[in-house]
C-alpha cells in the first residue's frame, strides 16, 4: 500500500565517498519527501520535491542534495560522508493528508 | 506543531485490544491528529487521522476527546505484527503551511506478548 520503491535497502560506505540513494513512487504521484532517522536525532526533514522542483528544504548540509525526475522518480545525493551520516534515509509520497514511506536504505559510514 | 506527549513503553496480550494514549493539550483548532507506527527499521506506516469526530479504519480506531486535549488509538485486536513504536502527531493538513513534513517525538513502544 505504501507505493514508494527505495533501493538500495542497504548500504556501507566509507568516510569521504559520496552515495546516491533512489525512490520511486508509484505513477502519478508528484510530491516526494526525503527524511533521515537516526537512534538520537529522531526522524528529520531533509527536502521535498513536487514536479520536479524542490519545494521545501530542511536544516541540512550542502552535502546533502536531491533532484527529481520527470517520472517522479527521486535521488538524493549526499558527498563526502562523515561517519554522523549513518542513518535510515526514508522517501515517502504525499497522498491527500497522508504520507507513505518506502521501507528505506540502510546507510552506514565506516 | 503542536507538542504530543505518549508513554515511553506499553505491554499488550496477543488478542486483547491495545489503548496507547496521547495528550495534545496545546492543540489548535484546525490541527488534526495522525497516528503512524514503525516496525523495526522498516519505515514508518500511516495508521489514522481525525480532527474531532471518532475515527474507524481497517487498521484501528481514534477516539479523540471531546475538548481534543488527548486521543487513543485502539488496536481492536493486537498480534505479534502490531509490535512497533506509535508516534502521535497533531498537525495542519492539507498542502499548505508546514505539511510537507513530518516530525516525530519518541513515540510509544508497543510490545505485543504471546
Amino acid at each position: 500500500k505504501a507505493g514508494v520503491t527505495q533501493t538500495p535497502r542497504y548500504l556501507i560506505k566509507t568516510r569521504g565517498q559520496q552515495v546516491t540513494l533512489s525512490c520511486s513512487p508509484i505513477s502519478g504521484h508528484r510530491s516526494v519527501s526525503w527524511y533521515q532517522q537516526t537512534p538520537g536525532q529522531g526522524l528529520q526533514f531533509l527536502f521535498e520535491y513536487f514536479s520536479e522542483t524542490q519545494r521545501n528544504k530542511g536544516n541540512f548540509p550542502g552535502r546533502f542534495s536531491g533532484r527529481q525526475f520527470s517520472n517522479s522518480r527521486s535521488e538524493m545525493n549526499v558527498s563526502t560522508l562523515e561517519l554522523g551520516d549513518s542513518a535510515l534515509y526514508l522517501c515517502a509520497r504525499q497522498v491527500s493528508y497522508e504520507q507513505y514511506f518506502g521501507p528505506g536504505t540502510r546507510l552506514t559510514v565506516t | 506543531d503542536a507538542k504530543t506527549t505518549q508513554p515511553t513503553s506499553m505491554d499488550c496480550a496477543e488478542g486483547r485490544a491495545a489503548n496507547l494514549p496521547c495528550n495534545h493539550s496545546t492543540i489548535s483548532g484546525n490541527e488534526y491528529v495522525y497516528w503512524y507506527r514503525q516496525i523495526h527499521s522498516q519505515g514508518p506506516q500511516y495508521i489514522i487521522h481525525g480532527l474531532k469526530n471518532n475515527e474507524t479504519n481497517e487498521m484501528a480506531s481514534l477516539i479523540i476527546t471531546e475538548d481534543r486535549k488527548s486521543s487513543t488509538l485502539i488496536l481492536p485486536h493486537a498480534t505479534l505484527r502490531d509490535t512497533a513504536v506509535y508516534y502521535c502527531i497533531v498537525r495542519v493538513a492539507g498542502s499548505g503551511g508546514s505539511n510537507y513534513k513530518l516530525t516525530f517525538g519518541k513515540g510509544t513502544l508497543l510490545t505485543v506478548n504471546p
